[in-house]
Formats: structure tokens, C-alpha cells, sequence
């Protein structure tokens, strides 16, 4: 089945440690997102990447990184910049274009 | 700057009866809308979008009504079901040029009573 795959489903952190959370899509989607969703709020944009080798930050990029070496893949990287890591991610991928982007199931972050 | 927020976080409905979720945007040059529904633990399921040159759009049960005179925008369930019980948010796509970027609502919670 095409989807998107997002793993782990849940992830600790240590103080001081970067964590690499992985997003893989075989819907042949050209764009790729990242979000981040706290308790009872909505998504927040960290980045986004139309093409491959190319990505923008989203609206809180601070803490985090990306590459987008393949089509199939966005990992993101919570880096021990990012203070207040603790958050559930989704990852998103869609046409660029304005068609629906599809989400995967998230991973949850948790500080140790 | 520009924000999409809904009117109400939580709408409690009977088994059966309709529901309907609203949203408001701000942003006027906003050409694009999507309603997602989030069941806990999960990601967003997309339900149904509009374009603005449109007014009206109906799904299965579910029908979008695009305002964008008051730059308003709802999704209607018909005979709500317990399965619709989640939380929904509505997303707009600003017109930046290109890109989908899509900026979300806060959500409402659905609650189907039995």
C-alpha cells in the first residue's frame, strides 16, 4: 500500500543528545513536511522540502535539521538546541501544487 | 500576521443528529482549504478541501461551505456516528507564489454522546 511511514513511534532524548526521527513516502510525492503538534494545539510548520537537495525552514526551525538526499525520504533531526523537544511529529508529504498532503502516524518525543 | 482559528475547541452532538464545525481565516488571499480529522495517537486524515472559486463542496457525509466574504469556512457531518468522534482542524494555503504550505487551525473536538 502507498503511504507514509514515519519510525520510531516513540523516541526518548537525553540532555545534550541530537535524535534522528525518519519519514519515508512511496506515494511519489514530490514535497515533503515536517510539523510539530503540542497538547491541544494545532500543527506548527518546522520545515518543508519541494524538491530533492533542496529545502525552506518553516515557522519554528530552531533546534532542527533536515536533508532531503532522496525523494522517499525527510529525516528530521531534534538537536540538543532545541530546548523543548518534548512533542508529538508528523511528517507530511503531497504535490506542490494544492492537493491534500498526507500524513503519517507521527512519532512521539520524549525527554529522559 | 496571518492566522486560521476556529470559534469553538469542543462541540459535544448526538448519535444521528448533524454536526457542524467552523472556522475562521484571515488571510484573504487564501485560495485553498482543507479539513483534517486526528484520532488520538494518529495523524491527520484528510476529509475534504475547496478551492476558492468555489462555494460549496460535498463529500460523503460531510459538506465544506467556503464564505469568503466573512472569510469563514465550516464542514457539516451528516447523521454524526460515534467513529466521527476526533478532532478536527481546518488548513488554508495562503497564496505565496508556489508551494503548498498549509497553515492549521487549533482544532475542534468532536464528541459523538450515545
Amino acid at each position: 500500500d502507498g503511504g507514509i511511514t514515519q519510525s520510531p513511534k516513540y523516541l526518548f532524548r537525553k540532555e545534550g543528545q541530537n535524535v534522528t526521527l525518519s519519514c519515508e513516502q512511496n506515494l511519489n510525492h514530490d514535497a515533503m513536511y515536517w510539523y510539530r503538534q503540542d497538547p491541544g494545539q494545532g500543527l506548527r510548520l518546522i520545515y518543508y522540502s519541494q524538491i530533492v537537495n533542496d529545502f525552506q525552514k518553516g515557522d519554528i526551525a530552531e533546534g532542527y535539521s533536515v536533508s532531503r538526499e532522496k525523494k522517499e525520504s525527510f529525516p528530521l533531526t531534534v538537536t540538543s538546541a532545541q530546548k523543548n523537544p518534548t512533542a508529538f511529529y508528523l511528517c507530511a508529504s503531497g504535490p506542490v501544487s494544492n492537493q491534500p498532503q498526507h500524513f503519517g502516524d507521527g512519532t512521539r518525543l520524549s525527554i529522559l | 500576521g496571518e492566522s486560521v482559528g476556529l470559534h469553538l475547541p469542543t462541540l459535544s452532538v448526538q448519535e444521528g443528529d448533524n454536526s457542524i464545525i467552523n472556522c475562521a481565516y484571515s488571510n484573504s488571499a487564501s485560495d485553498y482549504f482543507i479539513w483534517y480529522k486526528q484520532e488520538s495517537g494518529k495523524g491527520p486524515q484528510f476529509i475534504i478541501d475547496i478551492r476558492s472559486n468555489m462555494d460549496k463542496r460535498q463529500g460523503q457525509r460531510v459538506t465544506v461551505l467556503l464564505n469568503k466574504t466573512v472569510k469563514h469556512l465550516s464542514l457539516q457531518i451528516a447523521a454524526t456516528q460515534p467513529g466521527d468522534s476526533a478532532v478536527y482542524f481546518c488548513a488554508e494555503n495562503p497564496f505565496t507564489g508556489g508551494g503548498n504550505k498549509l497553515t492549521f487551525g487549533t482544532g475542534t473536538q468532536l464528541k459523538v454522546e450515545l
